[in-house]
């Protein structure tokens, strides 16, 4: 069955960098667009989509709030996606998730905490 | 920017209740609408694709309608496992978007 894996989530100072990685297995990864969706944390926060590339990741589209500060990347080669996060604020603080482009297979999570 | 609302925020249902959860677009969206649910400390499930479409292995009391602006997600017969957020989703245009969400709890 399909598996994503995130990883690299952690706490980190305002205004530094992180990359989060997501390996995925049980499906055709350079077959399929993939997202990140995140959820703050705050009791009852909702879900917030952050980011998708396309199958070849010649195509990216972002959130306005992370638009030029986030991006999104793929290694096909390694079933692996990626999401570069610099100059996190403490609004960024979230779990992220991975998923697929039907969104019918997600990811466990990983956490950021961007706090100084 | 597509905003989707939903309501109610939260319910509070007897066990073999109906429940109903509404969410409405602010343009249309045709049926690029998905329904999620999300149990504590669990990631979100895919329950409904495209405002009606059944998922497998997802229960049958659960069933999606609408189309354009306004969509509709009923759980018939609510079971005690049903407790938790549901958030429905378009696909529509960039960027997607989530609605805030609708808890639910079980009296």
């Amino acid at each position: 069955q399909v598996q994503l894996v995130e990883s690299g989530g952690g706490v980190v100072q305002p205004g530094r960098s992180l990359r989060l990685s997501c390996a995925a297995s049980g499906l055709s990864f350079s077959s399929s667009g993939m997202h990140w969706v995140r959820q703050r944390q705050a009791p009852g926060k909702g879900l917030e989509w952050v980011a998708f590339i396309s199958f070849d990741g010649r195509g990216e589209n972002y959130a306005d709030s992370v638009k030029g500060r986030f991006t999104i990347s793929r290694d096909n080669s390694k079933n692996t996606l990626y999401l570069q996060m610099n100059s996190l604020r403490p609004e960024d603080t979230a779990v992220y998730y991975c998923t697929k482009q039907d969104k019918d297979s997600w990811g466990q999570g990983t956490l950021v905490i961007v706090s100084s | 920017e597509i905003v989707l609302t939903q309501s109610p925020d939260f319910q509070s249902v007897t066990p073999k209740e109906k429940v109903t959860i509404t969410c409405r677009a602010s343009q249309s969206i045709g049926s690029s609408l998905h329904w999620f649910q999300q149990k504590p400390d669990q990631s979100p499930k895919l329950l409904i694709k495209y405002a009606s479409q059944s998922i497998s292995g997802v229960p049958s009391r659960f069933s999606g309608s609408g189309s354009g602006t306004d969509f509709t997600l009923t759980i018939n017969s609510l079971e005690a496992e049903d407790a938790a957020a549901y958030y429905c989703h378009q696909s529509r245009s960039f960027p997607l978007t989530f609605g805030g969400g609708t808890r639910v709890e079980i009296k």
